[in-house]
């Protein structure tokens, strides 16, 4: 079955970086785009970045452009997020979520992991 | 970007009843709409695509549809654990992908 495992969540300060990694299995992870999805504490879902199944193409939210790169390994099936320049309102759970077949739509997600940013 | 508006914010519901949530889109999306539902503490599971399709081994008291800019998700029967927040979200036209705000089913 389908098991994304995200990790490199953690506290950070304002202006730091943090990379975080989801470990895929359970499906042929280069045919798939993968995105990442944030909540906030309290708050409701928000995309933030995809990558499509060859790496070749990248999309990111206007909050996060710039600041935020999206990776993947093939040889290893695990998806990456560097974050760099970090805000106080970065703060959420952050979740590895596999695409549909040819669709964006978020058809598995991991159980997240959350990055608090904060002085 | 496509705004995406979810009514009610809160629906109390007895278990047995049915429950109907809107989802409106600030234009046009066809039907590439997805519901997905999110239960405390756990992540999003998707539900229905392409506006009305059942995800894998999703009940059939789950059902969707609407297409343009009005949608609804019904479930016929609530179960105990279908109380849960709901989101819709569009990919027609994006970047970026956008969900509601979404609608938190609560039991009465």
């Amino acid at each position: 079955q389908v098991q994304l495992v995200e990790s490199g969540g953690g506290v950070v300060q304002p202006g730091r970086s943090l990379r975080l990694s989801c470990a895929a299995s359970g499906f042929t992870f280069g045919d798939y785009g993968m995105h990442w999805v944030r909540q906030a504490p309290g708050k409701g879902l928000e995309w933030v970045t995809e990558i499509s199944f060859n790496g070749n193409n990248k999309y990111y939210v206007d909050s996060v452009k710039g600041r935020f790169t999206i990776s993947r390994d093939s040889s290893k099936n695990t998806l990456y997020l560097q974050m760099n320049s970090l805000r106080i309102e970065d703060t959420a759970m952050y979740y590895c979520v596999k695409g549909g077949y040819g669709l964006p739509t978020f058809d598995y997600w991991g159980q997240g992991t959350l990055v608090t940013v904060s002085s | 970007e496509i705004v995406m508006t979810q009514s009610p914010a809160t629906l109390s519901v007895s278990p047995g009843d049915r429950a109907t949530l809107s989802c409106r889109a600030s234009q046009s999306i066809s039907s590439n709409l997805a519901w997905y539902q999110q239960k405390y503490g756990q992540a999003p599971r998707l539900l229905i695509y392409g506006a009305s399709t059942r995800a894998t081994g999703i009940p059939a008291r789950f059902s969707g549809s609407g297409s343009g800019t009005e949608f609804t998700l019904t479930i016929s029967s609530l179960q105990s654990e279908d109380f849960a927040v709901y989101y819709c979200q569009q990919y027609n036209d994006w970047p970026p992908l956008t969900f509601g705000g979404g609608s938190k089913v609560e039991i009465k």
